[in-house]
């Protein structure tokens, strides 16, 4: 079965700083990857996703990954943080053979402070 | 604009009923999906479909019932059965492109035990 390994449940930052959201996968075919964002009590929305071709993904609001096959990581970074980012942070996975059933980490809750 | 639409946002059940979430989609996507998500533990997968009159049970589903009557809508009912039912309720549809692959999700329903 596809698993998800999100290795930080908080992870605390001061604004302006930079910040990496660590993803580890398993799997041993070709996958599909992406980081979804949450705000307090609302849905979850794509910020990136990996499908193929270059192995770094810019994203939405200064966001991007780089996907390591080899370490079957697809980890989320951001050079400077606002204190809007804070947020729920998913990363999920699917394998290209079953398309649309994604599994999600367990999440990594990002608290930017100033 | 295009969308999923949850309804209620808040809902509050009393031990021994059923309560039934709703879902929407007015984005002509094929697939949906229901997932429970609780503090820590991510979200996890209780039922999708793929087309209409015809669903499967994903990770969760004991406790749940669903129906897929119509393309754009796909009911969730958390039946006496669930005995752990609090939980945040997120409903999304699938769908597949060169550009766009992935999920919508809806801003989720909230769900109490009283």
């Amino acid at each position: 079965a596809q698993s998800v390994t999100q290795l930080d449940s908080q992870v605390p930052v001061f604004e302006e700083a930079p910040v990496e959201l660590r993803c580890n996968y398993s799997s041993s075919v070709s996958v599909y990857l992406f980081w979804y964002v949450q705000y307090p009590n609302q849905g979850l929305q794509l910020l990136l996703k990996y499908l193929s071709g270059s192995t770094l993904v810019k994203g939405i609001n200064g966001f991007e990954a780089e996907f390591n096959k080899s370490q079957t990581s697809f980890h989320l970074r951001k050079p400077s943080v606002h204190i809007s980012d804070t947020a729920e942070y998913f990363c999920a996975v699917t394998f290209t053979g079953t398309a649309s059933k994604l599994t999600f980490g367990t999440g990594t809750r990002l608290q930017v402070t100033l | 604009d295009g969308g999923i639409t949850q309804s209620p946002k808040y809902l509050f059940r009393k031990e021994g009923q059923n309560v039934t979430l709703s879902c929407e989609q007015n984005l002509n996507h094929d697939a949906m999906y229901w997932y429970r998500q609780d503090p820590g533990q991510g979200l996890r997968l209780i039922y999708y479909s793929q087309i209409v009159n015809d669903f499967q049970k994903g990770d969760i589903a004991e406790g749940y019932s669903v129906s897929r009557e119509k393309k754009e809508s796909f009911p969730l009912t958390v039946t006496s059965a669930q005995k752990n039912p609090t939980a945040f309720y997120l409903c999304a549809s699938w769908f597949s492109g060169s550009e766009l692959y992935g999920y919508t999700f809806g801003s989720g329903t909230r769900l109490t035990v009283v």
